[in-house]
């Protein structure tokens, strides 16, 4: 059974500071991995995907993802946070076939000015 | 863009009642799914469709049912309300074809009383 566990329920970052999100997951075969961002009283919001072109995944807002088989990660970076990347933050996998996707708990974000 | 769209974003209903949850989708999606979302415990899927009139159970499905009459339109019925139905509720949809990410609509957040 495919499953993700995303480390830290909640971190705190300094404004400007390195943000270091962390995802591992289980799965079977080669996965498809993704990262959703959501903002306070709205839906989830697609912010990088992987699907096996390249293990270094660029998305939208500055993140990036790197997927390292050896370890099963699937780390979420950014180099220097904004006050805009407080949110809620969470990784996903999907093993193969048309099938749900399987969601972390989320990580809560904190930036402080 | 795909746009998912939840028909209610805030909805307070009364212990007992039957509760309807609409989701439309524009973007010719075979797959559409329902979660809530609580503090704590991230994302449960209670029911996905990959089909008009197919339903599939997720991991919660107890106490909703589902109708997708149409492709592009999902509904979550709550049979009978109760209060730990008080929630957030995210419907989302994908293409039929596997790796395909979610889109996700803004969320009801409902409360019963």
């Amino acid at each position: 059974a495919q499953s993700v566990t995303q480390l830290g329920s909640h971190v705190s970052v300094s404004e400007g500071a390195l943000v270091l999100l962390r995802c591992n997951y289980s799965s079977s075969v080669p996965p498809y991995l993704f990262w959703y961002v959501q903002y306070p009283n709205q839906g989830l919001q697609l912010l990088l995907k992987y699907t096996s072109a390249a293990t270094l995944v660029k998305g939208i807002n500055g993140f990036e993802a790197e997927f390292k088989k050896s370890e099963t990660s699937f780390h979420l970076t950014k180099p220097s946070a904004h006050m805009s990347d407080a949110a809620e933050y969470f990784c996903a996998v999907l093993s193969s076939g048309n099938t749900p996707l399987v969601f972390g708990k989320g990580t809560r974000l904190s930036v402080i000015a | 863009d795909v746009k998912v769209t939840q028909s209610s974003r805030y909805l307070v209903k009364r212990t007992g009642e039957k509760v309807f949850l609409e989701c439309v989708q524009d973007m010719d999606h075979e797959n559409m799914f329902w979660y809530r979302q609580d503090p704590g415990l991230g994302l449960r899927l209670i029911y996905f469709s990959y089909d008009v009139k197919m339903k599939e159970k997720g991991d919660i499905p107890e106490g909703y049912s589902v109708s997708r009459e149409k492709k592009e339109r999902f509904s979550l019925i709550l049979e009978s309300a109760s209060t730990n139905q008080t929630s957030m509720y995210l419907c989302a949809s994908s293409l039929f074809q596997g790796g395909q990410p979610q889109h996700f609509g803004d969320g009801t957040r409902l409360s019963i009383l």
